[in-house]
């Protein structure tokens, strides 16, 4: 079974805060994602990683980071949380051909 | 900017019924194109998928067909029952470009009545 996990279900912060999501999977796979996902807008891509220390912007990368020091882990940073980032986060890892496979996913919210 | 147009946003269907969700793609060099499946509280899953070498792929109830040349594909839920209600998500991807993303339809939001 393919183990994707988040490090949160429910978050919880406050304008400005640093945020760090972390996501980490079970196998030695190269290509990991972060997607938000908003009601009617689908999944959009926020970054992805094909290797240690490698990422690239995916569709919409302002005010976010990435972190990619480990093979199987992740992270998403958001370094200065606001309002408009409230939103259903998920990770996921690359798999045979195209597929992907996701985390459970992170709701944040910011207040 | 690549896009892939779903519809509807929302379905209702009665149990036994056929549930069917249009997507379409703009991007002739996509390559592959799942669909996936949500659950409440839960990631999206991997439900079926397709390569445009072939214009349909069945599995169990779940069926997508392609046509290359309209660029669209569809599923198709047969017999669609109350455990099949969540939204579902198309997708399309080139491999070309070595990175594997993903471009996903906005979703539809499907509910099996009894």
């Amino acid at each position: 079974d393919v183990k994707v996990t988040q490090s949160s279900r429910y978050l919880v912060k406050r304008t400005g805060e640093k945020v760090f999501l972390e996501c980490v999977q079970d196998m030695d796979h190269e290509n990991m994602f972060w997607y938000r996902q908003d009601p009617g807008l689908g999944l959009r891509l926020i970054y992805f990683s094909y290797d240690v220390k490698m990422k690239e912007k995916g569709d919409i990368p302002e005010g976010y980071s990435v972190s990619r020091e480990k093979k199987e882990r992740f992270s998403l940073i958001l370094e200065s949380a606001s309002t408009n980032q409230t939103s259903m986060y998920l990770c996921a890892r690359q798999g045979a051909w195209d597929t992907q496979y996701f985390g459970p996913g992170t709701r944040l919210t910011v207040l | 900017q690549q896009q892939v147009k779903q519809s509807p946003q929302s379905l209702i269907v009665q149990k036994g019924g056929i549930s069917i969700i249009n997507c379409a793609y703009e991007n002739t060099a996509f390559d592959y194109f799942p669909w996936y499946q949500q659950f409440p509280g839960k990631g999206p899953a991997l439900l079926i998928a397709i390569r445009p070498d072939v214009s349909e792929k069945k599995e169990g109830r779940f069926t997508i067909s392609f046509n290359k040349s309209a660029k669209q594909f569809s599923l198709h839920i047969m017999d669609s029952q109350p455990g099949d209600s969540a939204t579902y998500f198309c997708a399309a991807a080139y491999s070309g470009a070595g990175s594997y993303q993903l471009t996903f339809g906005k979703g539809t939001k499907l509910s099996v009545i009894p």
